[in-house]
């Protein structure tokens, strides 16, 4: 079992360039998270999903967007980065929702110059 | 989200117990407490989560309250690699619902040989 896996670890990207963040895990969980976390704060929710073909936002949404086509994977898209989108991105999944814990990814770290 | 208070940092010698407290004064009735950890900029590791009663697993003990404003976390024997950011989260959801998770700046906890 590999668990939550992301790719890529570290990306530079420049201002208004885009990307695809890589999100994976393989013990079949039907929710998926994303999350991001800014330099001495806590984690923030970007977007969910309770399934393949439901997502929805979370705390930070807006710059992002997601899609779930199937049970592992969920990308996450920034369309035009920004310098506020320099952060470590997590990944995370659960069996269910509430009340279940959820497996973090070991993160994937952006910086947009 | 029931909000959560922790302190900011504490230390603990190496080989005791580092007790860790969190207070959750607003709490509702079925919101569970989860405690999470993050060593180095690792993603978020599970440790624990519960309702009422107290738990126990092979990394740590929670103390629930009876009340339920407050908890704490015990590791029994801390080591070097229980030198970590902890955080405590009372999520709100509901079994139709994700778990949102909202990460506070938890705990910084400093294991001293």
């Amino acid at each position: 079992n590999a668990g939550v896996t992301q790719t890529p670890k570290f990306r530079i990207l420049k201002i208004g360039q885009s990307m695809t963040l890589q999100c994976a895990q393989d013990m079949n969980h039907n929710y998926m998270y994303w999350y991001r976390q800014d330099p001495g704060m806590g984690l923030k929710l970007i977007y969910y999903s309770v399934g393949a073909g439901i997502t929805d936002k979370g705390e930070v949404p807006n710059g992002y967007n997601v899609s779930r086509s199937t049970t592992e994977d969920f990308p996450l898209r920034l369309e035009l980065a920004a310098p506020s989108q320099t952060s470590v991105y997590f990944c995370a999944s659960s069996y269910q929702g509430w009340p279940y814990e959820q497996y973090f990814g070991p993160g994937t770290r952006l910086t947009v110059t | 989200d029931a909000k959560t208070t922790q302190p900011p940092s504490m230390d603990c010698a190496e080989g005791r117990a580092a007790n860790l407290p969190c207070n959750h004064s607003t709490i509702s009735g079925n919101e569970y407490v989860y405690w999470y950890r993050q060593i180095h900029s690792q993603g978020p590791q599970y440790i624990i989560h519960g309702l009422k009663n107290n738990e126990t697993n092979e990394m740590a003990s929670l103390i629930i309250t009876e009340d339920r404003k407050s908890s704490t976390l015990i590791l029994p024997h801390a080591t070097l690699r229980d030198t970590a950011v902890y955080y405590c989260i009372a999520p709100r959801g509901n079994e139709n619902t994700g778990n949102q998770f909202y990460f506070g700046t938890g705990t910084s906890l400093t294991v001293i040989p």
